[in-house]
This record gives C-alpha cells, sequence and structure tokens, in this order.
C-alpha cells in the first residue's frame, strides 16, 4: 500500500514566524509531489509541485525534496493569519496508473 | 481558476435511495477524477476517467460508478446510498498524468457535500 504520511497536527506558529511542514512517503518510484492548501469548507488548491532533489522557491513558499530520505517539506516564511489551513501533501508515482496518493494533511494555526 | 462545477452542492438523502453527483469543466482537460474526503483519512480516489467512456476504479470504488459520455462532463453515482457513503465529494482534472509535474498537476472543484440518512 503506497501511503503518504503527516502530522495531523494542529501546527500552532505566532505571526511572522517560519511554519515547517513535513510529509513522508513510503513509494521510491514517486516522482512529482505536490502541496496543497485546503480552508474549511473548501476545495483544496494547489501551492506549487516540486519533481527534483532540493529547494523550490515561489514567493513566501519553499518547497523542499530528498528522494533518498523519501521526505518532502513545506516552509512558509512570514507566516500569517491567513495561512491558518489544512496543508496536504501529495505524491504521484511511477506506477499503479500514475495514481496521485494524498496525505490526510497537517492543520496550521498562525497566532496573530 | 480552473473552470470546474460540481452539483448539486449540498444533499441529503435517505439510505437506499440512488444518488448522482456532476462534475462539469470547461477546460478541455483529458483527466478527471472523483475523491471522497473523510476527517482522518484525506483524499480517496473513487474513480477516474482518461478520456470518453474510459474509466477506471480508485481505491474505494465499491458501491460507486462512473460515466463519461462528453469530454466536460463526468458523473458519480451511488446505485443505493449507505451512511457510509456520507461525505464531501471532490471532482478534479488534469492535463496528463505521468508526464510531469506541471501538468500532471490535479484541479479541484468546489465539492458536494452528502449526507445519507
Amino acid at each position: 500500500q503506497k501511503e503518504v504520511e503527516q502530522n495531523s497536527g494542529p501546527l500552532s506558529v505566532p505571526e511572522g514566524a517560519i511554519a515547517s511542514l513535513n510529509c513522508t512517503y513510503s513509494d521510491r518510484g514517486s516522482q512529482s509531489f505536490f502541496w496543497y492548501r485546503q480552508y474549511s469548507g473548501k476545495s483544496p488548491e494547489l501551492i506549487m509541485f516540486i519533481y527534483s532533489n532540493g529547494d523550490k522557491e515561489d514567493g513566501r513558499f519553499t518547497a523542499q525534496l530528498n528522494k533518498a530520505s523519501q521526505y518532502v517539506s513545506l516552509l512558509i516564511r512570514d507566516s500569517q493569519p491567513s495561512d491558518s489551513a489544512t496543508y496536504l501533501c501529495a505524491g504521484r508515482g511511477a506506477t499503479g496508473g500514475f495514481k496521485t496518493i494524498f496525505g490526510a494533511g497537517t492543520r496550521l494555526f498562525v497566532k496573530a | 481558476d480552473a473552470g470546474i462545477t460540481q452539483s448539486p452542492r449540498h444533499k441529503v438523502t435517505e439510505t437506499g435511495t440512488p444518488v448522482t453527483l456532476r462534475c462539469h469543466q470547461t477546460e478541455n482537460h483529458r483527466y478527471m477524477y472523483w475523491y471522497r474526503q473523510d476527517p482522518g483519512h484525506g483524499l480517496r480516489l473513487i474513480h477516474y476517467s482518461y478520456g470518453v467512456k474510459d474509466t477506471d476504479k480508485g481505491e474505494v470504488s465499491d458501491g460507486y460508478s462512473v460515466s463519461r459520455s462528453k469530454t466536460e462532463d463526468f458523473l458519480l453515482t451511488l446505485e443505493s446510498a449507505t451512511s457510509s457513503q456520507t461525505s464531501v465529494y471532490f471532482c478534479a482534472i488534469s492535463e496528463s498524468t505521468g508526464t510531469g509535474a506541471s501538468t500532471d498537476t490535479q484541479y479541484f472543484g468546489p465539492g458536494t457535500r452528502l449526507t445519507v440518512l
């Protein structure tokens, strides 16, 4: 069973701090990884994707991928109360019809 | 925002009744997906489609069927609804799968909240 694991949280950080969200995956064949943000009662919206080892930055967000350790993370710099949401990590494998497997999500609270 | 709509947005039904949820896209994407989301389980794939009349099962397909007669429409049917199918259902679309992260990205519709009494 291919899995993507996330700590459910909640992760609480003060406004202006760096929030670090982590994700591990079991399928070594996974090639692409996605981070989604989901506000309560809303649908997931894409933050960014990453498929190469290392860091990828987009504004206040940095995704990090370490395929050897099967580890993906998302850093949010200068966290704002509006960043309070559930963050979903997803991995797309090279097998199983290229299905995307989603983690259960980490709830983030940014305190003003 | 990706042009994806879902209908109905909310539905309450009784055990044993048939239910059909509709997903409509205006992006002309080849791939369409149905997920359910439950607390503690994240998003779980029910069925997906890789073209008109081409569908396949996901990890939680029991009790569900799908149809895709047009590129833009993907229907999910619960033949005889059960209380365990109370959930939030999301439709998603992508241009491709397995060819590259940007076009493999899935975009989600607004969701349908289904309650089976």
